[in-house]
């Protein structure tokens, strides 16, 4: 079964900072595809950034980029210029790549942007 | 990606009582899954729901709790039978769409049991 590790609870960052949360993962599958998701207080989950385990390539969405480390099966996302609106839980997560399964979460990190 | 919408928002509802949530995404998917996310907590999987068959429960998560039904490629329903104050929760359907196997989620139901 895969598992999916977020080490830090809570994090904050001043407004126009760079923050990185960390998100380990545990599986024995080759191909998978990983996801960070922002929940704000609204609760709407939305999908931040994809990654595929086949592409070295980090992926990158505007503000927000990761850095994939398949070996050490690690996947960071990094939040440039932070701004109030990102305060919100994200969650890292985990997806077979056979397709229309279902994705496995992180415990989340609450993160707060200081004005 | 998809726009996928949930009745109730949120609900408060009696011990013993029965709720129904509508979960509708605006393009055919597949699959389409239900997960539980209790006060504080991360996403939990209920089920799988694939149209024209039963759904796929995950353990610690039975039928006759939460059925669910999948008529069509576009909808689905979760009932919380039976309920009790611990399945207050956030309730949240999601679909996966197209070659990027990226997953949309509904805006979640709230519900509180007394």
């Amino acid at each position: 079964a895969q598992t999916v590790t977020q080490s830090q609870p809570e994090m904050s960052v001043q407004e126009a900072e760079t923050v990185t949360l960390s998100c380990t993962y545990d599986t024995s599958e080759n191909n998978y595809y990983l996801f960070w998701y922002k929940q704000p207080p609204s609760r709407q989950m939305i999908l931040v950034i994809r990654q595929e385990a086949y592409k070295q390539q980090n992926a990158t969405e505007n503000r927000f980029s990761v850095n994939f480390q398949k070996a050490a099966k690690s996947f960071s996302l990094k939040i440039s210029d932070s701004q109030l609106g990102d305060t919100a839980m994200y969650f890292c997560a985990f997806m077979k790549h056979r397709g229309n399964t279902p994705l496995v979460f992180g415990k989340g990190t609450r993160l707060s942007v200081i004005a | 990606s998809a726009v996928i919408s949930q009745k109730p928002s949120r609900d408060i509802c009696q011990r013993g009582t029965s709720l129904t949530i509508q979960c509708q995404v605006d393009s055919q998917v597949t699959m389409m899954f239900w997960y539980r996310q209790q006060p504080g907590q991360s996403l939990t999987l209920i089920a799988t729901a694939n149209q024209g068959s039963e759904a796929t429960y995950e353990s610690g998560f039975v039928i006759d709790k939460f059925p669910i039904s999948r008529p069509n490629l576009t909808f689905s329903t979760l009932t919380v039978s039976n309920m009790s104050p611990e399945d207050s929760s956030i309730y949240l359907c999601s679909g996966g769409l197209g070659e990027r196997n990226e997953q949309f989620f509904g805006p979640g139901t709230r519900l509180t049991v007394l």
